[in-house]
Order: structure tokens, then sequence, then C-alpha cells
């Protein structure tokens, strides 16, 4: 059983969107908060955004702020990102991840999403 | 939110110890205990190793150790083996505004 699954990803043209869905499983999902980290080719971790437990306050980075909506459904045991007006610095892996411990345990496998004309 | 600071690149000899170093702010390392460490093959998710700075989930090896000293947070791995030639990143609490901020990565090298 994997615990956490994304998919969504693919190629998008710029100011295109795309919803990211991160479904998980083997854990209570209402319990924890969830979060997206993307990477881009080649670079480093960036933290996207955070969702606390049961459907608690939203967090975003600057650079996704006003694009990017992280929502949840704890029916379906599923994290969403929702990504508007796309840009070429959006490229990357983006991964899903249960914050544990004030830290990230576990993390998807990623999915690749790719702005490009 | 600007990223913490890591060495681009260490390096060392099996059986050796290495540190890597991972430098924030007053706003997030001085201030939070919440520092964590991660591991990432190429292609491959993070891994957890290190939480709240100095401590191993079940399962990572006891040669991965954590510490804190004001605004810089420290990764040391003793006992190098050739398996561990991979990239580590270290990440912060930064508040309930910034939430969260990751280090650039270190390459490790086993020579």
């Amino acid at each position: 059983e994997v615990p956490l699954l994304e998919s969504g990803g693919g190629l998008v043209q710029p100011g295109g969107s795309l919803r990211l869905s991160c479904a998980a499983s083997g854990f209570t999902f209402t319990t924890y908060a969830m979060t997206w980290v993307r990477q881009a080719p080649g670079k480093g971790l960036e933290w996207v955004s955070t969702i606390t437990d049961n459907h608690g306050p939203t967090y975003y980075a600057d650079s996704v702020k006003g694009r990017f909506t992280i929502s949840s459904d704890n029916s379906q045991s599923t994290l969403y990102l929702q990504m508007n007006s796309l840009r070429a610095e959006d490229t990357a892996v983006y991964y899903c991840a249960k914050e544990w411990e004030g830290s990230f345990d576990p993390w998807g496998q990623g999915t690749l999403v790719t702005v490009s004309s | 939110q600007s990223a913490l600071t890591q060495p681009a690149s260490v390096s060392g000899s099996p059986g050796q110890s290495i540190t890597i170093s991972c430098t924030g702010t007053s706003s997030d390392v001085g201030t939070y205990n919440l520092v964590s460490w991660y591991q990432q093959h190429p292609g491959k998710a993070p891994k957890l190793m290190i939480y709240e700075v100095s401590k191993r989930p079940s399962g990572v090896s006891n040669r991965f150790s954590g510490s804190k000293s004001g605004n810089t947070a420290s990764l040391t791995i003793s006992g190098l083996q050739a398996e561990d030639e991979v990239d580590y990143y270290c990440c912060s609490y930064g508040g309930s505004r910034t939430r969260w901020v990751f280090g650039g990565g270190t390459k490790l090298t086993v020579l």
C-alpha cells in the first residue's frame, strides 16, 4: 500500500491551469496537515502550500500566492492543488507530503508539471 | 521567504565523518526546534532522516545525527559509506506566515 499517490501532472501552456491530486491511505487523513513541495529540474526543494488538519487554515509560498489553491476532500482522503495562471517557472516535480512531528513523512512519488508552449 | 543556506557540496572518505551545515535566521532555525533533514536519491522522493533537530525516525541508521546552535543546524554522517553519496536537504519551520523553508541542498561525495 502506497501511503501517498500523486496524479494530474502533465504538459500545459503558459497561462493555463492544472489540478493535482494526492490520494492518501494507511493513516487518518483528517488529523494531519498536508503539504505540497516542488522541485524544478536540477534544483532544490521548495515549499509550495500547506493545509492544516481538518480543513483548517491554508498557507502559500509568495511565489504561488493568488494563483494556486490547496484543498482537501476528507471523505476521499485526497489532497488537491489547483494551479492557475501557470508560468514556465512553475515547471517542476510536485510532491505531496504528510506533516509529522514538525517534518514531512512520508512523501509521494511526485508528479511532473511542465509549463511550455 | 529566503532559503536556508547549505554548502553546495561536501566530501569525505569511506569511514570518515562529515557535517553539513544549514544556516537560517532568528525567524526560523534560531527560534524553532523544528529542523528536519532529508536524503534524496536521483529521481526519487526525499526521505526523512532527522526531525525536531536531532531525532531519528525508526529505521534510520544511527550513523546520522543532527544538532543546532543558534541560527545554524547541522547534519553529521559518521562512518561514511558509498551509499551515502546522494543529496541532502534541511528544512525549518518559519512561523505562521512563512510556514516552511528549505535549504538549497548539499551533494555529498564519498571519495
